[in-house]
C-alpha cells in the first residue's frame, strides 16, 4: 500500500522558536496533502488543505502566519510551527491522496512536538 | 468542526468477545471511512463503505450504514487483544479524495485477555 513518511517523529523545542515537520508519500505523487492536529485522547481536527504549487487552504480558526504549510513538490509538504508556544504542544498528522483518484487517504505516522 | 459523534467513548471487553461502535453524523455524505489508531501512532484505514451501501465486511470486520438515521456501525469479531487501539469513523462530503474528511470523536476499544 501508499506509504507517508513524517520527519521527525518527535521534536522538543523552547518556546519561540520554530519547528518544521516534514510528509512525505514515498511511492506516490501527491496532489493534495492534509495537516491535522490531535490533542491526547481526542480525534484529528483537519488544520489546513495544501495542494501542489498553490497556497494552502486554512480551516477556520487556523492562524495562517503561525502554520506555516509549504507543498513544494508531488511528494513532500512541510508545516512549520512558527515562534512556538507550550499550547503548540500537539501531535500533527499529515495524509495524503495520490493522483490516481483512490477514495482512500494516507496517513502518516504522526509527530509528536512538545514546546517547553 | 467535528461532524462525527462516536459512542461509546470507551469500551472495554475480553477477548474472544465481539466490539460493537456506533457513528453518527450530521450531514449528507459521499462515503464513511473507519480507521484505527494505536496509542501514539499514526492511523490505518480499515474500511471504505459508500453512500448507496448497507454493510460491508473485511474479515473480522463488518460496517452498516444507515444513511436515513446518518448512522453508521463498526462491528469487530471475535476481538483479540491486539485490537486495542482507537476507532474512529471519518464521513467525505463530496467524491474525490480533495474534500475533507471529518472525523468522529473516536473509541477507545481495551480488549484484555
Amino acid at each position: 500500500g501508499a506509504v507517508v513518511s513524517q520527519h521527525p517523529s518527535r521534536v522538543i523545542c523552547k518556546s519561540g522558536t520554530s519547528v518544521k515537520i516534514e510528509c512525505r508519500s514515498l511511492d506516490f505523487q501527491a496532489t493534495t496533502m492534509f495537516w491535522y492536529r490531535q490533542f491526547p485522547k481526542k480525534s484529528l481536527m483537519l488544520m489546513a488543505t495544501s495542494n501542489e504549487g498553490s497556497k494552502a487552504t486554512y480551516e477556520q480558526g487556523v492562524e495562517k502566519d503561525k502554520f506555516l504549510i509549504n507543498h513544494a513538490s508531488l511528494t513532500l509538504s512541510t508545516l512549520t510551527v512558527t515562534s512556538a508556544h507550550p499550547e503548540d504542544s500537539s501531535f500533527y498528522i499529515c495524509s495524503a491522496v495520490g493522483t490516481s483518484g483512490v477514495y482512500e487517504q494516507y496517513f502518516g505516522p504522526g509527530t509528536r512536538l512538545t514546546v517547553t | 468542526s467535528q461532524q462525527g459523534e462516536e459512542d461509546p467513548q470507551a469500551l472495554s471487553i475480553q477477548e474472544g468477545e465481539n466490539a460493537t461502535m456506533n457513528c453518527s453524523y450530521k450531514t449528507s455524505i459521499n462515503n464513511l471511512q473507519w480507521y484505527r489508531q494505536n496509542s501514539g501512532r499514526g492511523l490505518v484505514h480499515l474500511i471504505l463503505i459508500r453512500s448507496n451501501e448497507r454493510e460491508k465486511h473485511s474479515g473480522r470486520l463488518r460496517v452498516t450504514l444507515d444513511t436515513s438515521k446518518k448512522s453508521s456501525s463498526l462491528l469487530i469479531t471475535a476481538s483479540r487483544a491486539a485490537d486495542t487501539a482507537s476507532y474512529f469513523c471519518a464521513t467525505r462530503r463530496l467524491s474525490g479524495t480533495a474534500s475533507k474528511l471529518t472525523f468522529g470523536t473516536g473509541t477507545r476499544l481495551q480488549v484484555t485477555l
